[in-house]
């Protein structure tokens, strides 16, 4: 099946680390996706890793793998009133389908 | 490098309208594309896909259509909305030679059914 979850709601002080975690069901999934939304707009894709993978570095963005348990997550160093969005994780189903989860709202606060 | 656009931003229609979205992608050819319909804290819900000119793949039945007149052109249309067809429509493209080719989403629509 394909069944992403993630919490809800996320608030970190500027400057500290954020860590949204997401698991997922489908254990076939080939590659997971990590998402930003800004208030009114559409996705924009931020990192994506490959299931064979533990971990994946992005300057500021750390993604961590753990397939046993199917939980990924995505930790945002430095965390910046910019940051503050929604974020998304998703997982590949199939060739075309993506799935997503509801999303985590992250504010920053100063 | 790669764009895509969708329009309009916004729209308000009422119920029984009919409805044209319209998504065009540059910069790439034969591209994979999709509509997504995201509803108020929820997340993504695949509509449609096309691989192709002319190839569409519904994801879940519904009072919406898709069509791929051109390459590069994705338009998503309804003869009659409902009240439950409101909210935010995304279009999206990938390249169509890897499955490990992410998704890349437009700006969105946002309909409000009246």
């Amino acid at each position: 099946g394909e069944d992403v979850e993630q919490s809800l709601f996320l608030s970190v002080r500027e400057g500290d680390s954020s860590v949204i975690n997401c698991t997922y069901t489908d254990s076939s999934s080939t590659y997971l996706y990590w998402y930003k939304q800004e208030p009114g707009a559409g996705l924009q894709l931020l990192t994506y890793i490959f299931s064979n993978m533990d971990m994946k570095q992005d300057q500021r963005l750390t993604v961590l793998l753990n397939k046993k348990d199917k939980h990924l997550s995505l930790r945002i160093a430095d965390t910046q009133t910019g940051d503050s969005a929604i974020y998304f994780c998703a997982e590949r189903v199939n060739d075309y389908k993506l799935s997503f989860g509801a999303g985590t709202t992250v504010t920053v606060r100063a | 490098s790669q764009t895509i656009h969708q329009w309009p931003a916004t729209l308000v229609q009422p119920v029984g309208s009919p409805l044209s979205l319209e998504c065009t992608v540059e910069g790439t050819s034969n591209p994979n594309l999709y509509w997504y319909r995201q509803a108020a804290g929820r997340g993504l819900q695949l509509l449609f896909y096309s691989v192709g000119i002319g190839q569409i793949s519904s994801e879940v039945p519904q009072n919406l259509s898709a069509s791929r007149p051109q390459d590069r052109q994705f338009i998503l249309s309804s003869k009659k909305l409902l009240l439950s067809d409101s909210g935010f429509y995304l279009c999206a493209w990938s390249e169509s030679w890897g499955v490990d080719q992410p998704q890349h989403f437009g700006d969105g629509t946002r309909l409000s059914i009246l």
